[in-house]
């Protein structure tokens, strides 16, 4: 059974950057996308980019392009995702999702990791 | 960016059967994904690929995708399946979109 285990929760200032990881364990991490999703306090899911760990290559979205940094590390089966220039509507509970199908981003999320709470404020 | 529209909210009594919709410009050309999230927990999927059902998903969760509008379809509905829902789909660009979502209220 695939299990995706994040960070802990954070609390940032404003302006400064955030780093939270997921560590797959259960299946196969290189083929297959691990994407991430973001949860504002009583909103809905945005989501942010992916990345296909034996690819290498991240695509986000453009809301969020030149923001957000999405890498994963083979070697221990870990994904992280990078947020800078935090602001204080950046607050949001952050999950990673793996894609249903290996080797694309463009498909559904069949496994969530159980999220972490990014609060930013001064 | 493409848009997805669900109702806020949907209210059905317990054994009867709730609609969700998921509205989009031509939608039924995509493929629609259904996401079921309780209070405090991650999501969960509940139909992908406009009508699959991962294993474990009870029979009674259903979905249809035509034209401008994707719909889930709860059977039977039981007090537990009281929660969020959205769909989800990939647009043009490879931007995954989320729609609102829906809370669904067993009455």
């Amino acid at each position: 059974q695939v299990q995706l285990v994040q960070s802990g929760a954070e609390v940032k200032k404003p302006g400064s950057s955030v780093k939270v990881s997921c560590k797959a364990s259960g299946g196969t991490f290189s083929s297959y996308a691990i994407s991430w999703v973001r949860q504002a306090p009583g909103q809905g899911l945005e989501w942010m980019g992916g990345i296909i760990p034996i690819f290498g290559t991240a695509n986000y979205a453009q809301k969020f392009q030149g923001r957000v940094t999405i890498t994963a590390d083979e070697s221990t089966s870990t994904a992280y995702m990078e947020l800078s220039s935090l602001r204080s509507e950046d607050t949001a509970v952050y999950y990673c999702a793996r894609a249903g199908l290996h080797t694309t981003v463009t498909t559904y999320f069949d496994y969530w990791g159980q999220g972490t709470l990014v609060t930013v404020s001064s | 960016s493409y848009v997805l529209t669900q109702p806020p909210s949907v209210s059905v009594a317990p054994g009867k059967t709730a609609r969700i919709t998921c509205g989009g410009n031509n939608i039924g050309s995509k493929s629609v994904h259904w996401y079921q999230q309780k209070p405090g927990q991650a999501p969960v999927l509940v139909i992908y690929y406009d009508s699959d059902r991962p294993s474990g998903i009870p029979e009674r969760f259903s979905g249809s995708n035509s034209g401008n509008t994707a719909t889930l379809t709860i059977s039977r509905v039981e007090a537990g399946d009281e929660a969020d829902y959205y769909c989800q789909v990939w647009d043009s660009s490879s931007e995954g979109v989320f729609g609102g979502g829906t809370k669904l209220t067993v009455l």
